[in-house]
């Protein structure tokens, strides 16, 4: 069955630098997501992105995180200067329609 | 912004046991999900609903819209261990919000 994949499984990082998550979604699923969780916390959405472009994003999603479809395969998240309270799990979600699938999830821990 | 409450926030119960939550919106919805996560995992789809009054099951799972469009309801017959984890709602469009959870525990 196809799934939604993410890596690294575990990032860690230095506060101030830049990280890219990775996701590859399900193959002909057409909208792709980002989401977080903190720790304890429920799942936030974060941005949604279609035919190449942000469609939706929250509050949290600021001039620091960006996205990109570099390829017709791959799905990114960056953040461009890590802060402590980015330390989440971050995961990724693609769809056909309404259904949203979800990977594993990277856990970002920020030091 | 939207809040999704979902009760009751923790359940323990028996195995074989059926289990029932709910979860209410500030707002109507188009479109409920019931997801499941265990530790350290992504969201697992379970079920979706598109229809108010729509009952929908997967295999010993069972879901409703309700009828104001404002709740939802997810049932699970003859729970076994490995159902344990939290539950999730969330809705209604591409921007999911996720209900704030409920925790199902089974003791031995």
């Amino acid at each position: 069955e196809p799934e939604v994949t993410q890596t690294p499984s575990h990032q860690v990082t230095q506060m101030g630098q830049e990280v890219i998550l990775r996701c590859v979604p399900i193959s002909n699923h057409l909208y792709f997501y980002w989401y977080r969780q903190i720790l304890g916390q429920k799942v936030e959405f974060l941005v949604s992105f279609y035919n190449n472009e942000i469609s939706e994003k929250s509050e949290i999603f600021d001039d620091q995180f960006s996205v990109e479809r570099p390829d017709g395969s791959n799905f990114t998240l960056k953040i461009r200067s890590t802060k402590l309270e980015d330390s989440a799990m971050y995961f990724c979600a693609s769809s056909v329609w309404y259904e949203q699938f979800f990977g594993p999830g990277t856990r970002l821990t920020v030091l | 912004g939207q809040q999704l409450n979902q009760s009751p926030q923790s359940m323990f119960i028996q195995e074989g046991e059926d289990v029932s939550m709910n979860c209410t919106s500030s707002s109507i919805f188009n479109t409920w999900l019931w997801y499941k996560q265990d530790p350290g995992e992504g969201p697992v789809l379970l079920i979706a609903l598109y229809k108010a009054g729509e009952l929908t099951s997967n295999g010993r799972l069972t879901a409703q819209f309700g009828i104001t469009r404002k709740d939802s309801f997810l049932n699970i017959s003859a729970s076994i261990p490995s159902d344990v984890g939290i539950y999730f709602c969330a809705g209604p469009n591409e921007k999911l919000t996720f209900g704030t959870g409920t925790r199902l525990t089974i003791i031995p």
